[in-house]
């Protein structure tokens, strides 16, 4: 199975200010007859079900803002919220699609500083 | 716009099965590249892929659960079903349902999730 590891668990940043979020994997999810890496990120707010953020590593789902953005491969990963709003204080999930069963990391709470 | 929304009982005595129904709507059960998923979530903690049902009725389940899981699909009420049997304290959480992008399983709409407690 394949184990997500998230960095920091936890995570304050200023309103306007740059947030990174680290996802690692214990083996590639960079599929190689694709060139695809098979990991999206997820933002979950209490009480709601996870939102989709972004998929194949790096495609911004529709409608999510630009200030998201995901890159990486292999088996390190990054989340970037380039200007921290109110709105983004939730936790962000990363997952791994390539093999079942399909896993997720920890989760890190991103807040306000 | 593609809604799924989950039902079935809050409370399941410990050994008994916990059984979940999600109803989709807006969209066809039935569309070829979807998988329908149930994930979970333990009280204040991460998500668990359950398992996954193509329209076809093939199904794949996560190991750790795969001795006490049936996913089934009933495409003429457009609903998908979980069973969960021998359930313990440890089975409690939030339900999800999901669907996901077609030809990857990153999961693009998920029900509002349903809380369902094992206890006597």
């Amino acid at each position: 199975d394949i184990v997500m590891t998230q960095s920091p668990d936890s995570l304050a940043v200023s309103l306007g200010e740059r947030a990174t979020i680290n996802c690692k994997s214990s083996q590639s999810v960079l599929y190689s007859s694709n060139n695809k890496n098979y990991l999206a990120w997820y933002q979950q707010k209490p009480g709601q079900p996870p939102k989709l953020l972004i998929y194949w590593a790096s495609f911004r789902e529709s409608g999510v803002p630009d200030r998201f953005s995901g890159s990486g491969s292999g088996t390190d990963f990054t989340l970037t919220i380039s200007s921290l709003q109110a709105e983004d204080v939730a936790v962000y999930y990363c997952q791994q699609y390539y093999s079942t069963p399909y896993s997720f990391g920890q989760g890190t709470k991103l807040e306000i500083k | 716009q593609v809604q799924l929304l989950e039902s079935g009982p809050g409370l399941v005595k410990p050994s008994q099965t916990l059984s979940l129904t999600c109803t989709v709507s807006g969209g066809s059960i039935s569309s070829e590249g979807h998988y329908w998923s149930w994930i979970r979530q333990h009280p204040g903690k991460g998500l668990e892929w359950i398992g996954y049902i193509y329209y076809s009725g093939s199904t794949h389940y996560n190991p750790s659960l795969k001795s006490r899981v049936t996913i089934s699909l009933d495409t003429s009420k457009s609903q998908f079903s979980l069973k969960l049997n021998s359930v313990t304290a440890a089975d409690t959480a939030v339900y999800y349902c999901a669907r996901d992008i077609p030809y990857s399983s990153a999961f693009d709409i998920w029900g509002q999730g349903t809380m369902v407690t094992v206890s006597s």
